[in-house]
């Protein structure tokens, strides 16, 4: 149940765009995306509901398809502090109580 | 305000010990979720607890256990250690009692290495 993130790592240059993308073989409630930079804790970055809107945040910003059970991160103009690893968490519609489960996660490095 | 508080950050133990790992989530946080994270595994669930119930456990063997609180601080504790457990235990916090109000508060883990 775990989704499939892709891709594993890409390498970009300052002012760069990424996509980064997350799938599950589930019919999802919601999708959620952390960042972690190394060495430190992940930190939320947005959360997509079921029947709900596009979110953004800054220059990042995420689509959810219900339909396809994907999601994709979007980040525009890449700067330096971009750089870490992306993590989506989904949670299964109907599965009844609190529980996320990560992808593997996807190594951005952003290069001057 | 403070945010979530892992103790001990470093340990290292043998094979065959036992370890409790400690969480002090954000004041008002009445969940506390465990996550395993190794390299190339990502973030892997353990077990969530809401007001001193278990409500989800991750598929995890029953070496691996926990509880929380009254005051919602949690432990975890794994049993008979394995080289395999060597990992970054994180806990996160979060106000959730309903699953759409999301947002997860991550602690900055406890790095197990188990000889």
């Amino acid at each position: 149940q775990q989704p499939v993130q892709s891709p594993q790592a890409v390498i970009l240059r300052e002012g760069e765009d990424a996509v980064i993308n997350c799938s599950s073989s589930k019919a999802l409630y919601s999708v959620h995306w952390y960042r972690q930079k190394h060495g430190e804790a992940p930190v939320f970055l947005m959360i997509l509901l079921k029947g709900g809107e596009q979110k953004g945040h800054d220059k990042i910003s995420a689509s959810f398809n219900e339909k396809k059970q994907q999601s994709s991160l979007y980040l525009t103009a890449s700067q330096l502090s971009y750089s870490g690893t992306y993590f989506c968490g989904t949670e299964i519609s109907g599965a009844g109580s609190y529980q996320l489960t990560f992808g593997k996660g996807t190594k951005l490095s952003v290069i001057p | 305000k403070a945010g979530v508080t892992q103790t001990p950050r470093y340990l290292i133990k043998t094979r065959g010990q036992q370890v409790t790992l400690s969480c002090s989530p954000i004041s008002g946080h009445r969940s506390v979720s465990w996550y395993q994270q190794t390299p190339g595994q990502g973030l892997q669930f353990l077990f969530e607890y809401f007001s001193e119930t278990q409500r989800n456990k991750g598929n995890f063997p029953g070496r691996f256990s926990g509880r929380q609180f009254s005051n919602s601080r949690s432990e975890m504790n794994v049993s008979t250690l394995e080289l395999g457990d060597s990992a970054l235990y994180l806990c996160a916090s979060s106000l959730a009692y309903q699953r759409d109000t999301g947002e997860l508060f991550f602690g900055e883990g406890s790095r197990l290495t188990v000889l």
